[in-house]
């Protein structure tokens, strides 16, 4: 069972709307990230959470410690927000990332 | 500073061959971890190092791999005696100890036939 769980796995929807992503881990972690993955590999960080709330632009990043519960919402969406984003969690003790399996989302114009 | 930089970025190779590739961190960061990524997961620790010292290998790091450090800068991942299996993305990241913010390379992808 991975330590990180992402919701739902696949997301299609239209331009415009408003999406979420969730993420769940089961134990006390240092920080969590945000990464969104497009075609070809590459992997960039939005954001690093340990507490509260971050927004970018159109992106939101929330986190609640006491439930082991992180979400990702995109505003507005549009077709270049099609990728593939990924909960990462830093264990307490440990230096490493763990995980989740990513969310495919596709951004339909 | 460029970032993290892989190369190659795609390398195909027939069963049995050595491949090997590096990884370029960003040049104030300390630490720089290995990951793999097969289809349609979430990447795979593998190794990372504190400057030159390997601390931390993940038994998905069988005989066939290493990874070295030499000079606390560049790092390089050899794979011997490639098979099917080790097909896949391979990611460096870097950071700086005491901060959680990872910085990713582009990725190496390997297909092995």
């Amino acid at each position: 069972k991975n330590e990180v769980e992402q919701s739902p796995q696949n997301l299609t929807a239209q331009e415009g709307e408003f999406i979420t992503i969730n993420c769940s881990y089961s134990v006390g972690i240092s920080a969590l990230h945000w990464l969104q993955q497009h075609p070809g590999g590459g992997i960039v960080s939005l954001f690093m959470l340990s507490s509260g709330k971050k927004k970018h632009g159109r992106l939101i990043a929330t986190i609640n410690i006491q439930e082991k519960h992180s979400s990702l919402h995109i505003t507005a969406s549009h077709p270049r927000d099609s990728a593939v984003y990924i909960c990462a969690v830093i264990h307490f003790g440990n230096e490493k990332l763990t995980f989740g399996t990513g969310t495919r989302l596709t951004i339909i114009p | 500073d460029t970032g993290v930089s892989q190369n190659p970025r795609h390398k195909i190779t027939k069963r049995g061959q050595n491949v090997t590739f590096r990884c370029d961190p960003i040049s104030e960061h300390n630490r720089l971890y290995w990951y793999r990524q097969t289809l349609g997961q979430g990447p795979e620790f593998l190794t990372y190092f504190q400057n030159e010292a390997q601390l931390e290998k993940s038994r998905l790091l069988s005989d066939r791999f290493s990874a070295e450090r030499p000079k606390g800068s560049f790092s390089t991942l050899e794979i011997q005696r490639t098979e099917q299996g080790d097909s896949a993305m391979y990611l460096c990241a870097s950071s700086l100890e005491g901060f959680y913010g990872y910085t990713f390379g582009s990725g190496t992808r390997l297909t092995v036939v």
